[in-house]
């Protein structure tokens, strides 16, 4: 049972434009929400974050959006540069009493000039 | 700031053996995480250490085992390798846990024959 979704494995997307991937969830005791971006050979590396009481966060070219209701997340960034090509995963967590970490399956993103 | 350091970087083993993986946080994090990532899959949240306990574990057989030193090192067996066992094993450390973002290593590549 795959609590956490990345529907779209792959998306590709011309410099300059807008970049958004998408993530559902089904759980919805999970609080916060993490995006991660990983090159290969490398581990995953720390993008942003929301807490379930907002519905939005920005950090420069990263915003990510929160819609408790739909139980959806994206991440949309603009501009999209070559650099951000990689794969992006989402991940959820749950309350402590119950704390563990549920990532997506990943999107790859490809920007192309 | 170091990061956080996974040794080895490689391992080619044989079905039925054990294989111990080491995992070295950045320094003054107590909480250390490891994911199992196979294609197709995401990452999959194997347990948690936090000051030497385990303090959460996701849905793995008992083959995989974990245990936290009190210099916040951690390792991480398994037992009786499996062919599915193949997979990229990833650890992450944060200052308190999983709902905190988590900064990961580069991973060992485990490959079973």
């Amino acid at each position: 049972d795959q609590q956490v979704k990345q529907n779209s494995p792959s998306l590709s997307v011309q410099e300059g434009r807008i970049s958004i991937l998408n993530c559902d969830y089904t759980n919805s005791m999970f609080d916060y929400f993490l995006w991660y971006k990983k090159y290969p050979a490398e581990g995953p590396t720390f993008l942003i974050s929301i807490s379930s009481i907002k519905d939005k966060n920005e950090d420069g070219r990263f915003t990510v959006f929160l819609n408790k209701s739909a139980k959806h997340l994206s991440l949309h960034i603009v501009p999209s540069q070559p650099g951000d090509s990689a794969v992006y995963f989402c991940a959820a967590s749950i309350p402590p009493n119950t704390d563990k970490l549920i990532f997506g399956t990943g999107t790859r993103l490809q920007v192309f000039p | 700031k170091a990061g956080v350091t996974q040794t080895p970087r490689y391992l080619i083993k044989t079905r039925g053996q054990q294989v111990t993986l080491s995992c070295s946080p950045i320094s003054g994090h107590r909480s250390v995480s490891w994911y199992q990532q196979t294609p197709g899959q995401g990452l999959q949240f194997l347990f948690e250490y936090f000051s030497e306990t385990q303090r959460n574990k996701g849905n793995f057989p008992g083959r995989f085992s974990g245990r936290q030193f009190s210099n916040s090192r951690s390792e991480m067996n398994v037992s009786t390798l499996e062919l599915g066992d193949s997979a990229l094993y990833l650890c992450a450390s944060s200052l308190g846990g999983l709902h905190q973002p988590q900064h990961f290593g580069d991973g060992t590549r485990l490959s079973i024959l």
